[in-house]
């Protein structure tokens, strides 16, 4: 069975751009989770997603922005890039919200350079 | 979110025991114990999770004090592929405001030795 997906795996931008970027969750999973990860840190909460609504958002400027689909796929997107947005930028999907059993499915991330 | 103290990181030698130590005094009596992983270039990967009584599984065991201040993630022989960054999670039970957000902290860096 296919895992999660995202893309792309690597982007370049330059500051002022925006990006978007795609994850595909694990069939079945209605809850995608939106992370950033900066070098040598660990991964930060950006925003979670349940059934196409925002149900979680970390401590991230508005410059961000996600939605998710009806068929759970979802976009993060992120508007006047930074140079200090450059990160790895993790998926997650999961079957529900919350609970003792809702372990999270990870994809491999994008890496987002912001020159 | 409560939060969790680990050591930066760790060594061990290939095949041998390894005891991962996670402290997390201000743990309220609805938060699960989570552990992740993330190996080299990967995203991260569920390991375990447990409440109050020790847990098993195919990957590792997961030993919680008593007290529920202190929990040590267990990998009983150790090998290269093991080698990886491991996070100790505090998670609120259903109902919580948290949904499934995850906090992670700096984790412990495990190196393994052939």
């Amino acid at each position: 069975d296919a895992g999660v997906t995202q893309s792309p795996t690597h982007l370049i931008k330059t500051r002022g751009q925006h990006v978007t970027l795609r994850c595909s969750p694990i069939s079945g999973h209605k809850s995608v989770s939106w992370y950033q990860q900066v070098l040598g840190q660990g991964p930060q909460f950006i925003f979670q997603y349940y059934e196409k609504e925002e149900r979680g958002r970390g401590n991230f400027p508005d410059r961000f922005s996600a939605r998710q689909f009806p068929n759970y796929s979802s976009e993060l997107n992120v508007n006047a890039l930074l140079l200090g947005d450059s990160a790895l930028y993790l998926c997650a999907s999961s079957w529900v919200t919350s609970g003792v059993g809702n372990e999270q499915f990870f994809g491999p991330g994008t890496r987002l350079t912001v020159l | 979110d409560a939060k969790t103290t680990q050591p930066n990181s760790m060594e061990s030698n290939e095949e041998e025991p390894v005891h991962l130590p996670c402290n997390h005094s201000t743990i309220s009596g609805t938060d699960y114990i989570h552990w992740y992983r993330q190996l080299p270039s990967q995203g991260p990967e569920y390991v375990i999770h447990g409440l109050t009584s020790n847990v098993n599984n195919r990957m590792a065991s997961l030993a919680i004090a008593e007290d529920r201040k202190s929990s040590t993630l267990i990998l009983h022989r150790a090998t290269l592929r093991d080698a990886a960054v491991y996070y100790c999670i505090l998670r609120e039970n259903a109902g919580g405001t948290s949904y499934g957000k995850l906090t992670f902290g700096q984790g412990t860096i495990l190196t393994v030795h052939p």
